[in-house]
């Protein structure tokens, strides 16, 4: 089955760059998202990149897709304290709208 | 639009109780989830359902039941609830767009003694 995996913990330092991996196993995904949650909060939908695209740039986030390794990463620029939230990716695969698979979650926690 | 709404926010039942977690979505949707979020696990698919009348399983069914009446609900059932079951729940629905954006609800924190 499918499986995504993404290391518990990152902290950085305001204004530094955070980078946020993470691996799966499903080689037919088609769609790969990144969501944030905070604090007693829901998901909400950062970003997300086709599996034909290699790099989507949307402001201050950055998603690169390295498909042969089947990775993926979330650079977020000027890091801030109101970026520290769980993040997750998810994968889904053809023909499944309804089931992400997602990962851990990566705690990124913002210091001054 | 009100967007993915869930009731209740919390809710603590005893082991063996049953009750129902609700979810309804305003977008007019088609396809809607669950999941429930446990430490150190992300989120596990509960079941879901690509239309109305259309239920299936997902990775972790065995104790809940949905039905999909509606397009706009979906509720989840514990039929005898377990201490296993104390978890964070998520519903979601999804558009029909290109990247079938899931919408998640706000959850309800269920705690079973």
């Amino acid at each position: 089955g499918e499986d995504v995996e993404q290391s518990l913990f990152l902290s950085v330092r305001e204004g530094d760059s955070s980078v946020i991996n993470c691996t799966y196993t499903d080689s037919s995904s088609t769609y790969l998202y990144w969501y944030k949650q905070e604090p007693g909060a829901g998901l909400q939908l950062l970003t997300y990149i086709f599996s034909n695209m290699d790099m989507k740039q949307d402001q201050r986030l950055t998603v690169l897709l390295n498909k042969k390794d089947k990775h993926l990463s979330l650079r977020i620029a000027d890091t801030q304290t109101g970026d520290s939230a769980i993040y997750f990716c998810a994968e889904r695969n053809t023909g499944t709208a309804s089931k992400l698979t997602f990962g851990t979650g990566t705690r990124l926690q913002v210091t001054l | 639009n009100a967007g993915v709404t869930q009731t209740p926010k919390f809710q603590v039942l005893k082991t063996g109780q049953s009750m129902t977690l609700q979810c309804a979505q305003d977008m007019n949707h088609e396809y809607m989830s669950w999941y429930r979020q446990d430490p150190g696990m992300g989120l596990r698919l509960i079941h879901y359902s690509v239309g109305a009348g259309i239920t299936d399983q997902g990775e972790v069914p065995n104790g809940y039941n949905v039905s999909r009446s509606t397009t706009e609900d979906f509720p989840l059932r514990l039929l005898s609830a377990a201490p296993s079951q104390t978890s964070v729940y998520f519903c979601a629905s999804s558009d029909t767009g290109q990247s079938y954006e899931q919408y998640f609800g706000p959850g309800t924190r269920l705690t079973v003694t």
